[in-house]
């Protein structure tokens, strides 16, 4: 069974940083592709970063609104991918989902996501 | 960036009614779009891929097409598990880009 378990999120203040986990089980992670998506108090859903797999040198793609502030890496070892945000703002509040178009191709497998918060 | 401009934000409905929802994109996405629906507290579920592809386990009262620019999401009669959020995907290139989602209520 395929699982997605995103931590590492909660309550941050302007201008903190704050590191998220998705570890994983269930597919062969070092092969897959691995994103991240956040959705606001809104509901609306902004895709941010994609990590690609070792054959693909690792290749990371951003969002602009992130771009700078936040990066995306991977551990194989460990089939766990992180989301290290640096100067956070307010509008980074959000839940953050990890997710995989991996065996599907179609973004078939979610984590349950993690909240972060981010307020003075 | 790619823009996805979907519609309607928000809409009630009678079960058994046909329901569509429609995302265009702003620049040519190819069949690369995908549906998710979402219910409370839930993470998204896809339902369409490649714009016109049951995703497992989807009933086949969901159907996915396109028109050009616009592509659509129709519940053919609408039952009340339906009753949820539902948000357009372009993955044709990078940034990802999401529709603004559509709140599907009970009338």
């Amino acid at each position: 069974e395929v699982q997605l378990v995103e931590t590492g999120g909660g309550l941050v203040q302007p201008g903190k940083s704050l590191k998220l986990t998705c570890a994983t089980s269930g597919f062969t992670f070092s092969t897959a592709w691995m994103h991240w998506v956040r959705q606001s108090p809104e509901k609306r859903l902004e895709w941010i970063a994609r990590i690609k797999d070792k054959s693909n040198n690792y290749a990371t793609d951003y969002v602009e609104s992130v771009k700078g502030r936040f990066t995306i890496s991977r551990d194989d070892s460990k089939s766990s991918v992180y989301l290290q945000m640096n100067s956070l703002k307010e509008e980074d509040t959000a839940t953050y989902y990890c997710t995989t178009p991996e065996g599907t191709g179609y973004f078939d497998f979610w984590g349950p996501g993690t909240m972060v918060t981010v307020s003075s | 960036d790619i823009q996805m401009t979907q519609s309607p934000s928000s809409m009630s409905a009678s079960l058994g009614d046909r329901v569509t929802i429609t995302c265009q994109a702003s620049q040519d996405i190819g069949n690369n779009l995908i549906w998710f629906q979402q219910k409370p507290g839930k993470s998204p579920r896809p339902m369409i891929y490649y714009a016109t592809n049951l995703a497992n386990g989807v009933p086949s009262r969901f159907s996915g097409s396109r028109s050009g620019s616009d592509y659509s999401l129709t519940i053919s009669s609408l039952e009340s598990e339906d009753m949820a959020d539902y948000h357009c995907l372009q993955y044709k290139q990078y940034p990802y880009t999401f529709g603004a989602g559509t709140k599907l209520e009970l009338k």
